[in-house]
This record gives structure tokens, C-alpha cells and sequence, in this order.
């Protein structure tokens, strides 16, 4: 069993739709989480950070933690055709003295105008 | 421009030939690490850099080496790359301490023939 589980899609939706991304994990260790958006030939950028549980909000975006479920999610609101790229989530223990992070396998999402 | 590169981007070689790929980061971040991104299996770490002269194995060494002789490049060393080793590679660093958001190179494709 992987440490950190993605649903690889890939996920076709309409412009404006509430998109849903989630990410199931094993490892009760971990603590920081992670939201990553990687477009076509490019390096993954850090699109949202949390700390243990909780939600946090930024503009379109929304992240939650449930740790009790091992449970991850990234909601975008209001998704535009920009936003299509691949969105992998990840996760690190507290002290990570390696700074690993583990990924899932990320998740295709394709916005259609 | 804050950033991380990589180069070559693209490289098509032979079983055997020593290839270098270099990284290079103007943030004076501490951290640095490499990993490798194949389909189906995510984000894997290779090699990571707590700081200079400081580097240790991740998750998926074999076949690699790394060194850290200044701050800000980390290049990634494959002495006999092998067909296995195909891959899409992507250089990282971060500020240590600064939980584990890590900012990503462009990625470097690499093809062993």
C-alpha cells in the first residue's frame, strides 16, 4: 500500500464548476500538507500549505486537513481553464530532517471552456 | 527572480555515457534535494542537501551520486546511467526551517537509450 493515495483521473470539468481534489494517507506521523499545480513541462509550484488540521482559504482555493480520517482535500471554487494542470498533493512528518516529501500521483484536471 | 534551474532540459543518451545535470538556486537557501517523476509512481526523492559538503541518500540513490561544494548548485551525477533511469528529474531547495515548502526547477527529461 502506497503512503499517500491519489485518484490519478484525469477529471474533465466545466468552466465555473466547484472541483474537488482529495488524497487519502497511512502515515499518522505526517503533519505538514501540501498542495502542488504542475502545467504541462513544468516544475511543480507550492499552491497551498497546512500545518496539522484544519482549513484554509485563499482566494479560489480551499484546503482541508482531517486527521482523524487521514484525509486531505483541495476545493477550487469558480474554476477557470487555467486552472488545468495536474495537482498533486503531498505530505511530510514533523521533524524531517531529510525534507522528504511524499507525494501522491497526482491528480489530471482539465477545465473546459 | 527568485528561482531554480536545471540544465540540460531535454537529454537523449546512451547506456554507460557519465552524464551531469546541473541546479543551480539564487534564494541562499540551505536545502536542496533532487527527485525523480514517473508515471504511476509520483515524486520520489533521490538525493537531498541539508548544506554544503552535507548530502544524504533518499528514498531511490541507487545509481546516483551528488555533491554539494557551493551553496547554491547541487548537480545530480549519473557515472553509468542505465535504461531504468529514464525519467523526468526536478532539482528543489528551501529555506531550512521553513516547514517543507520546497520551490521546484523546470525538470530535466532525460532519455537513456
Amino acid at each position: 500500500q502506497k503512503e499517500v493515495e491519489q485518484d490519478p483521473g484525469p477529471l474533465s470539468v466545466p468552466e465555473g464548476a466547484i472541483v474537488s481534489l482529495n488524497c487519502t494517507y497511512s502515515n499518522s506521523a505526517f503533519q505538514y500538507f501540501m498542495w502542488y499545480r504542475q502545467y504541462s513541462r513544468k516544475g511543480p509550484e507550492l499552491l497551498m500549505y497546512t500545518y496539522s488540521s484544519g482549513n484554509k482559504e485563499d482566494g479560489r482555493f480551499t484546503a482541508q486537513v482531517d486527521k482523524s480520517s487521514k484525509y486531505i482535500s483541495l476545493f477550487i471554487r469558480d474554476s477557470q481553464p487555467s486552472d488545468s494542470a495536474t495537482y498533486l498533493c503531498a505530505m511530510s512528518e514533523l521533524y524531517n530532517q531529510g525534507g522528504k516529501l511524499i507525494f501522491g500521483q497526482g491528480t489530471e484536471l482539465s477545465v473546459k471552456p | 527572480e527568485a528561482q531554480v534551474t536545471q540544465n540540460p532540459r531535454y537529454l537523449i543518451t546512451v547506456t554507460g555515457k557519465k552524464l551531469t545535470v546541473t541546479c543551480s538556486q539564487n534564494m541562499n537557501h540551505e536545502y536542496m534535494s533532487w527527485y525523480r517523476q514517473d508515471p504511476g509512481l509520483g515524486l520520489r526523492q533521490i538525493y537531498y542537501s541539508m548544506n554544503v559538503e552535507v548530502t544524504d541518500k533518499g528514498d531511490v540513490p541507487e545509481g546516483y551520486k551528488v555533491s554539494r561544494k557551493e551553496k547554491r548548485n547541487f548537480p545530480l551525477i549519473l557515472e553509468s546511467p542505465s535504461p531504468n533511469q529514464t525519467s523526468l528529474y526536478f532539482c528543489a531547495s528551501r529555506i531550512q526551517g521553513a516547514g517543507d515548502t520546497q520551490y521546484f526547477g523546470p525538470g530535466t527529461r532525460l532519455t537513456v537509450l
